[in-house]
């Protein structure tokens, strides 16, 4: 267990539709990114929160978005869902704003059908 | 910008054989350097990290991996190899400039294939 928790850990749903993917970061870590795993992009950055505020943007769709809690959780909303928004989407978090190799969750597998 | 190229999308060798896993970077400014494994149907777990200091860096579960800043390389290497390394490996380079985010970089991968 690395801290690191995401649910659910596999969706599946249709395309059009909207789903939200929930992450909890280690306790004491204030910072949180966002990752998608594909077979043709591969990882990529969506996005990153630190202390509640968006702090830096990636490759992250329109239809996408995210937000940081007072209690530091995360969610990520994908909205009107194609079906290349299948993959693997991680959480990480750090302590700092900076990184410097940060734990990531086990992933939500997204299946768009 | 920053791009990183992992050299061989797999890598096969026996068990208890050495491997070396390559990695190259590319990028204007200097930078932070990751090796993380993925296990099948797992999250990524770092094995190692490069951030200042000495160019060679021991990780986890016995690998190591050296910086060599005028090749631009950050090779991934295990003097022995166990059925239990079978997994993919990223390497990955972050910004060291004042302001920089932590956002990380990741090559595409290599497949690590242990055979008995």
């Amino acid at each position: 267990d690395s801290g690191v928790t995401q649910t659910p850990k596999h969706l599946i749903t249709a395309t059009g539709q909207r789903v939200t993917l929930r992450c909890s970061p280690r306790s004491g870590d204030l910072s949180v990114y966002w990752y998608q795993q594909s077979l043709d992009q591969g990882l990529q950055f969506l996005i990153q929160y630190y202390n509640g505020e968006e702090r830096a943007k990636g490759n992250i769709l329109e239809r996408f978005s995210a937000q940081q809690f007072p209690d530091l959780h995360s969610e990520l909303n994908l909205s009107s869902l194609e079906l290349g928004d299948s993959a693997l989407y991680f959480c990480a978090s750090s302590v700092g704003e900076n990184g410097g190799g940060y734990t990531f969750g086990s992933g939500t597998r997204l299946t768009v059908v | 910008a920053q791009s990183v190229t992992q050299l061989d999308s797999q890598v096969p060798v026996f068990e208890e054989a050495p491997v070396e896993l390559r990695c190259n970077y590319s990028s204007s400014v200097s930078v932070y350097l990751f090796w993380y494994v993925q296990y099948p149907n797992q999250g990524l777990q770092l094995l190692l990290k490069y951030l200042s200091g000495s160019t060679l860096v021991k990780g986890i579960n016995g690998f190591e991996a050296e910086f060599n800043k005028s090749q631009t390389s950050f090779h991934l290497r295990k003097p022995s190899v166990h059925i239990s390394d079978t997994a993919e490996y990223f390497c990955a380079v972050s910004d060291t400039r004042p302001g920089n985010t932590g956002k990380l970089i990741f090559g595409q991968g290599t497949t690590l294939q242990v055979k008995p």
